[in-house]
C-alpha cells in the first residue's frame, strides 16, 4: 500500500526566505506527483505536476524535484510571501487495484509566512 | 471557463439520516473524483466516475455511492450518516482522468454530522 509522508507538519518562515517542504513516498512505481496548495476551508490548487519520467519542474517562484529511486520529492519556494501561507500537499498517481489511476495524498504541511 | 461547483458549500444532519452532494464540472470535462478530507485521514480518495461510469473506487463503505449524469455532473450520497462521517469533501474534475491530467478540484462541501 502505498504511503505518503510530509514532514514537517508545520514550518513557520519570515517573509523572504527561501525554503524547501519535503515529500517522501513507499512505493516507486509512479505514473507522477503533483504539488498542491489549500487555503483554509478551500478546495486544492494544483501547482506543479511532474511526470515519472521528469526530474523536475518550475513555475514561477516554485520549482519541485523528483526522485522516483529515493521515493522523494521537494518543493522549493524562492523569496516567500505572505500570500503563499497555507496548507502544501503532495499526491502520487499510482495504477489502482482496478487497473485505473489514482491519487494518493500526504498529510500536508502547514506554511506560515512571518511579514 | 469557470472552475469546478459544488453544492451545497456547508450541511448539518444527524446520525442515521441521508445527504446527497453535488458536482458541476468544468465544462468539457468528462472525469469526476470524489475525495473525504478529515483532520485524522487527511484526503482519501473515495470513487471515480467516467461517462457515467464508476471506473475506480477506495475503501470505503458501501454507505459511500455516487453516480454520474449524461452532463458529466456528478453525485455522492452517504446513507446512514455516521460521527465519523464529518468531513470536507471535495470533487475534482479533468477531461479524461489520464494520469498525465492535473485535476481541478472544487471548494468542497463541509459536511458536519450531530
Amino acid at each position: 500500500k502505498q504511503e505518503v509522508t510530509q514532514i514537517p507538519a508545520a514550518l513557520s518562515v519570515p517573509e523572504g526566505e527561501n525554503l524547501v517542504l519535503n515529500c517522501s513516498f513507499t512505493d516507486s512505481a509512479i505514473y507522477n506527483l503533483q504539488w498542491f496548495r489549500q487555503d483554509p476551508g478551500k478546495g486544492l490548487t494544483s501547482l506543479l505536476l511532474i511526470q515519472s519520467s521528469q526530474r523536475e519542474q518550475t513555475s514561477g517562484r516554485l520549482n519541485a524535484s523528483l526522485d522516483k529511486s529515493s521515493g522523494r520529492s521537494t518543493l522549493y519556494i524562492a523569496a516567500s510571501q505572505p500570500g503563499d501561507s497555507a496548507t502544501y500537499l503532495c499526491a502520487v498517481c499510482l495504477i489502482s487495484n482496478f487497473g485505473n489511476e489514482k491519487l494518493t495524498f500526504g498529510t500536508g504541511t502547514r506554511l506560515t509566512i512571518i511579514p | 471557463k469557470a472552475g469546478v461547483t459544488q453544492t451545497p458549500r456547508y450541511l448539518i444532519k444527524t446520525r442515521g439520516q441521508q445527504v446527497t452532494l453535488s458536482c458541476s464540472p468544468i465544462s468539457g470535462h468528462r472525469s469526476v473524483s470524489w475525495y473525504q478530507q478529515t483532520p485524522g485521514q487527511g484526503l482519501q480518495f473515495l470513487f471515480e466516475y467516467f461517462s457515467e461510469t464508476q471506473r475506480n473506487k477506495g475503501n470505503f463503505p458501501g454507505r459511500f455511492s455516487g453516480r454520474q449524469f449524461s452532463n458529466s455532473r456528478s453525485e455522492m450520497n452517504v446513507s446512514t450518516l455516521e460521527l465519523g462521517d464529518s468531513a470536507l469533501y471535495l470533487c475534482a474534475s479533468s477531461y479524461s482522468g489520464g494520469y498525465q491530467e492535473t485535476q481541478y478540484f472544487g471548494p468542497g462541501t463541509r459536511l458536519l454530522v450531530l
